[in-house]
């Protein structure tokens, strides 16, 4: 069974849709996050979220909103997308913030966007 | 800020070689370390870990050493095999961090030659 599992893998859309990715983890995490990876293979984070706080990167778009159904599952939701948009959108899940720091996190094998 | 530097690649060396990748650091508070490894088309893998000074973490022939007195953690190998070949990231996370987010490193990709 995938730990960390995100929908779609691929997904090629046209500049101005809205479009959203799944993320899903049955490791009993509590919290969950979303990472960007640029062409350059750049590393940055989206978003953290637990059931309590939701935690954002302030250099990231509002257009980029995360949505939380349960604690297993953190969606990403893009409106309005534009040709920079174009990445590998990866989900993270670590079990609590302080066990997070000393196990680190499980990723999924990420959703790669191609805006056109 | 913290941030991560990590040592730009690709660096390309033939099996059986030693293998040494640096990774450097600066954090507002005391971090844990991590190397991660991504293979192509696939997403990152924990790799080790260290949480405190001195501590060595190794997995999978890797090893890195916690080093406070020099912000360090370089990744070492002493015999790299084809296998290996993939981008390695050096990250960091520390208390307090808002959210307890991982801050990466840019990457360094490996390319092993039988």
């Amino acid at each position: 069974d995938t730990a960390v599992s995100q929908t779609p893998k691929y997904l090629v859309t046209q500049m101005g849709n809205d479009k959203s990715i799944k993320c899903e983890q049955n490791l009993g995490h509590d919290t969950m996050y979303w990472y960007k990876q640029d062409s350059k293979k750049f590393l940055k984070i989206m978003f953290s979220y637990n059931n309590k706080e939701l935690i954002i990167n302030e250099t990231v778009p509002n257009r980029f909103s995360p949505k939380s159904p349960d604690k297993a599952h953190l969606n990403l939701h893009i409106n309005s997308l534009e040709l920079g948009d174009s990445a590998v959108y990866f989900c993270a899940s670590s079990q609590a913030p302080t066990t997070g720091r000393l196990y680190g996190y499980t990723f999924g094998s990420g959703t790669r966007l191609t805006v056109v | 800020g913290d941030s991560v530097t990590q040592m730009e690649g690709p660096v390309t060396l033939s099996e059986e070689a030693f293998l040494t990748i640096n990774c450097t650091y600066t954090a507002t508070g005391y971090p844990s370390l991590f190397w991660y490894v991504q293979y192509p088309g696939e997403g990152l893998q924990l790799l080790l870990k260290a949480t405190k000074a001195d501590d060595k973490g190794s997995n999978k022939g890797f090893e890195a050493t916690y080093r406070k007195e020099t912000t360090s953690f370089h990744l070492e190998k002493g015999s790299v095999q084809v296998s290996d070949s993939a981008v390695y990231f050096c990250a960091l996370t520390v208390p307090n961090n808002a959210g307890n987010m991982l801050t990466f490193g840019g990457g360094t990709r490996l390319m092993v030659k039988p």
